[in-house]
């Protein structure tokens, strides 16, 4: 079956304009999390959805949102990008993100802000 | 809040070495266990997990990795590397009831040298 999908894989933006990425799950996941990944920081929790419900959020600033559609698919969103936004955005799915589920991750949106 | 720290941030190793990466995070609770692989180019892809049980976790490839309690440690191992093992090796912990909000260490990115 199709894995994590992530749309789109690479983009170039700049410093105060908005991006949204998009992440469609393996079919039949109901969960799905998104993820930093930076040189820097390795890898930071952004938040992850369950049945259009946010459910859990790490600490990041209100400027990146995100939301969950009736099909599972997800969208995350930075507003007003800064330099520092640069990063690899993963996103991850499982059946229902309990522990005992395997998270299957996609090969990331790659976000360069200048 | 859960961190997790290992110790080698690059590692080069000769093909047959044996390879040990270090990992230990810091709840003190019930916690899942994990060693995701990013090989060059492609996504994260799990190595192996441990949940409950035997200590000793064998997962893809080879490698294994035993969960120490009393030193909140979950090491990885391979007896012997190949070259195509080269790639960055993450410890990542998930906190129970923290649905998928992994906690990721910095990663240790492995050369192998044939």
């Amino acid at each position: 079956k199709a894995g994590v999908t992530q749309t789109p894989r690479y983009l170039i933006k700049t410093r105060g304009q908005q991006v949204t990425l998009s992440c469609s799950p393996i079919s039949g996941h109901r969960s799905v999390s998104w993820y930093q990944q930076t040189p820097g920081q390795g890898l930071q929790f952004l938040f992850e959805y369950f049945s259009e419900t946010q459910r859990n959020k790490g600490n990041f600033p209100g400027r990146f949102s995100g939301r969950q559609f009736s099909n599972s698919r997800s969208e995350m969103n930075v507003s007003t990008l800064e330099l520092g936004d640069s990063a690899l955005y993963l996103c991850a799915s499982s059946l229902d993100g309990d522990p005992g589920n395997t998270i299957y991750f996609g090969e990331g949106s790659w976000l360069t802000v200048v | 809040a859960q961190s997790v720290s290992q110790h080698n941030h690059h590692v080069i190793l000769s093909e047959a070495a044996s390879l040990e990466l270090g990992c230990n995070y810091s709840y003190g609770g019930t916690v899942n266990l994990f060693w995701y692989v990013q090989y060059p180019g492609q996504h994260l892809q799990l190595l192996l997990k441990y949940f409950s049980g035997d200590p000793l976790v064998k997962g893809i490839k080879g490698f294994e990795a035993e969960f120490i309690k009393s030193k909140f440690s979950f090491n990885l191992r391979k007896p012997s590397v190949q070259w195509s093992d080269t790639a960055e090796y993450f410890c990542a912990v998930l906190n129970s009831g923290g649905y998928q909000k992994v906690t990721f260490g910095i990663g240790t990115k492995l050369q192998v040298i044939p």
